[in-house]
């Protein structure tokens, strides 16, 4: 496709549960980003990739969220045990090169709700 | 990056002009202004950017002041499609490394008849 695609788009778990969450970049892409966005909040930046190197991490709240891009394309966040405050709008973004000024286009995310 | 200043929400009649206004008085001389929109149910989408001249695209046009601590987003002929949450982000145009973007809580933009 055109664009960022993201699955699923809407996923319920039960606390406790694993889930993992898909991320397809626009081809060619070297860049992917993960963004979590709690309601009536604007994105917060959880990692960054570049290829399949994850340059930085410091947004991941805590060791139950992984994430991974092992051909440097498609893209899996992972979260562990899930908690209720995980519920969120999960988001990816990528970007064509490495450079910063460049545009990030975002996929239309998935909206995870833990019971 | 420097932290933005936004109104909560703002109301605009269709057709109209829609002006957005942002402060960012602590920006640095090497941080831009770009602005991105979210429409409900969707990612956030980005609209433009500028360091210190005035631009315009297809989209918009972005209004910065001599002095650079505030900016305005003008949606010259708003529609009902333009409502959406607006986001003005000011951050350096290149680290080399991490780049993320780092989102406010926007101003909530209501286009109506």
């Amino acid at each position: 496709g055109a664009g960022v695609s993201q699955s699923p788009r809407y996923k319920v778990a039960k606390r406790g549960q694993d889930v993992a969450l898909r991320c397809d970049p626009i081809s060619g892409h070297v860049s992917l980003f993960w963004y979590q966005q709690a309601l009536g909040q604007g994105p917060e930046f959880l990692t960054y990739f570049q290829n399949e190197a994850q340059l930085d991490k410091s947004g991941l709240p805590s060791d139950r969220f992984f994430a991974e891009r092992p051909e440097g394309s498609v893209s899996t966040l992972k979260i562990q045990r899930t908690q209720q405050e995980d519920s969120a709008v999960y988001l990816c973004a990528s970007r064509r090169g490495g450079s910063e000024g460049e545009t990030q286009y975002f996929g239309p995310g998935t909206r995870l709700l833990v019971l | 990056d420097a932290k933005t200043t936004q109104p909560t929400s703002m109301d605009c009649a269709e057709g109209r002009a829609a002006n957005l206004p942002c402060n960012h008085s602590t920006i640095s001389g090497n941080e831009y202004v770009y602005w991105y929109r979210q429409i409900h149910s969707q990612g956030p989408q980005y609209i433009i950017h500028g360091l210190k001249n005035n631009e315009t695209n297809e989209m918009a046009s972005l209004i910065i002041t001599e002095d650079r601590k505030s900016s305005t987003l003008i949606l010259p002929h708003a529609t009902l499609r333009d409502t959406a949450v607006y986001y003005c982000i000011v951050r350096v145009f290149f680290t080399g490394t991490a780049s993320k973007l780092t989102f406010g809580t926007g101003t909530r933009l209501q286009v109506t008849l």
